[in-house]
């Protein structure tokens, strides 16, 4: 079966720190792969998705940069942090091909920047 | 270009009742999927209930049912019996075959279940 995994689960950094977020699919192949950033209470906001290795396209320009290193690898990543980049972040993969095939999405990072 | 409607930003229910969270889309794409997803306060994603565009009958997972109205561009969930676990935001979101085959989401519906 595929499982999905996101760590870490909560993370307090301070304003200009780096970050690197990971999230690794198993079970699978060739996954469609996403990242997603939520503020509290609020709605989904599309950051970043990959199609395939190298393969990154980005949703909204900021401070964020993702990569795909390995087929089932997806990081998120940030030379030096913002306040506003406080937020939920969530991978998510699914599979390509049809409308079918929803999201499945990992458990999330809670990321305060202080 | 695809968007998805929730016009009920907050909802009460008393518990073991019924209740609606509404959800309209717009899209060109002449085949897509609309999934609702529940969002509880600890914030994973859970996959509730799924119904293709060109499905006769609406969908039904346990105590939840997507009352889909095509000609209407609706696709509403419906979960009966409340429960407090149900309690959470919910999601709506549509995924067609024509933009890139990313999912398009609501902004939520959050649902409270009162005792």
């Amino acid at each position: 079966s595929q499982t999905i995994h996101q760590w870490p689960a909560t993370l307090v950094q301070p304003v200009g720190s780096p970050l690197s977020l990971e999230c690794t699919v198993e079970g699978t192949s060739n996954p469609n792969l996403y990242w997603y950033r939520q503020a509290a209470g609020r709605g989904l906001q599309l950051l970043f998705y990959s199609v395939g290795i190298g393969q990154i396209s980005s949703e909204v320009p900021q401070n964020l940069s993702a990569s795909r290193p390995q087929d089932r690898q997806f990081i998120l990543s940030s030379k030096k942090l913002l306040l506003s980049d406080s937020g939920f972040y969530l991978c998510a993969w699914t599979l390509r091909g049809g409308q079918g095939y929803g999201y499945t999405f990992g458990s999330g990072t809670r990321l305060t920047v202080v | 270009a695809q968007k998805i409607t929730q016009t009920q930003p907050g909802m009460f229910v008393q518990e073991k009742e019924a209740v609606t969270l509404d959800c309209t889309y717009d899209t060109s794409d002449p085949s897509y999927g609309l999934f609702w997803y529940k969002q509880p306060s600890s914030g994973e994603m859970i996959f509730l209930i799924y119904q293709g565009s060109y499905d006769q009958q609406n969908a039904t997972e346990g105590r939840y049912s997507l009352n889909f109205q095509k000609a209407r561009k609706s696709a509403n969930l419906v979960i009966s019996a409340s429960q407090l676990g149900d309690s959470a935001m919910y999601f709506c979101a549509m995924r067609g075959l024509l933009y890139g085959q990313n999912f398009v989401f609501g902004p939520g519906t959050r649902l409270s279940v009162l005792p």
